[in-house]
């Protein structure tokens, strides 16, 4: 069975500097992963999405992830925060050999940006 | 523009009563999902419909229905029978089949049940 661990529900930064987001995700094969953000009372968008294509991924608003398989990780960067960036993000999972095919997500990170 | 829109933002209800969500979606896709969102939880998935008069249940589907009469439409109700009813609710919808097609979500109902 899938499943995705974010570590840390709460993690704070100051503007400026980096973030890390982390994500290790448990499948059976290599996965479909996916970073959302989620703005306060509203729906999620997605950031980026890795599908084998290429180990680095970039998405919108600056921000990166790697996916690195020897550590069943796909960490979320970006490396200047800033204001706009305090919102919660969700790591999601897919096993595309998995029964259920569907989304995975994990119990999300709060990103909160100190001025 | 596209989109898909939930209504209402904020619903009351009293215990008992049976209450039904909104989801449309003008993106023209195939699929699409409830989720239930708590805090510290992630989203959990209630039902989801990859084609009109078809549906599954999800992780938590349990004292909620559905149905998928029209392809921009998939309403969530939520029974009395479900037994902590007070959440934030998302509807998702995903064009094709491909695994990687990204979910498309709306701006969610706060359900509040006292």
């Amino acid at each position: 069975a899938q499943s995705v661990t974010q570590l840390g529900s709460h993690v704070s930064v100051s503007e400026g500097a980096l973030v890390l987001l982390r994500c290790n995700y448990s499948s059976s094969v290599p996965p479909y992963l996916f970073w959302y953000v989620q703005y306060p009372n509203q729906g999620l968008q997605l950031l980026l999405k890795y599908t084998s294509a290429a180990t680095l991924v970039k998405g919108i608003n600056g921000f990166e992830a790697e996916f690195k398989k020897s550590e069943t990780s796909f960490h979320l960067t970006k490396p200047s925060a800033h204001m706009s960036d305090a919102a919660e993000y969700f790591c999601a999972v897919i096993d595309p050999s998995g029964s259920a095919r569907q989304l995975t997500f994990g119990s999300g990170t709060q990103l909160t940006v100190l001025p | 523009d596209g989109g898909i829109t939930q209504s209402p933002k904020y619903l009351f209800r009293k215990e008992g009563q049976n209450v039904t969500l909104s989801c449309e979606q003008n993106l023209n896709h195939d699929a699409m999902y409830w989720y239930r969102q708590d805090p510290g939880q992630g989203l959990r998935l209630i039902y989801y419909s990859q084609i009109v008069n078809d549906f599954q249940k999800g992780d938590i589907a349990e004292g909620y229905s559905v149905s998928r009469e029209k392809k921009e439409s998939f309403p969530l109700t939520v029974t009395s029978a479900q037994k902590n009813p007070t959440a934030f609710y998302l509807c998702a919808s995903k064009s094709g089949s491909s695994y990687n097609s990204p979910l498309h979500f709306g701006n969610g109902t706060r359900l509040t049940v006292t």
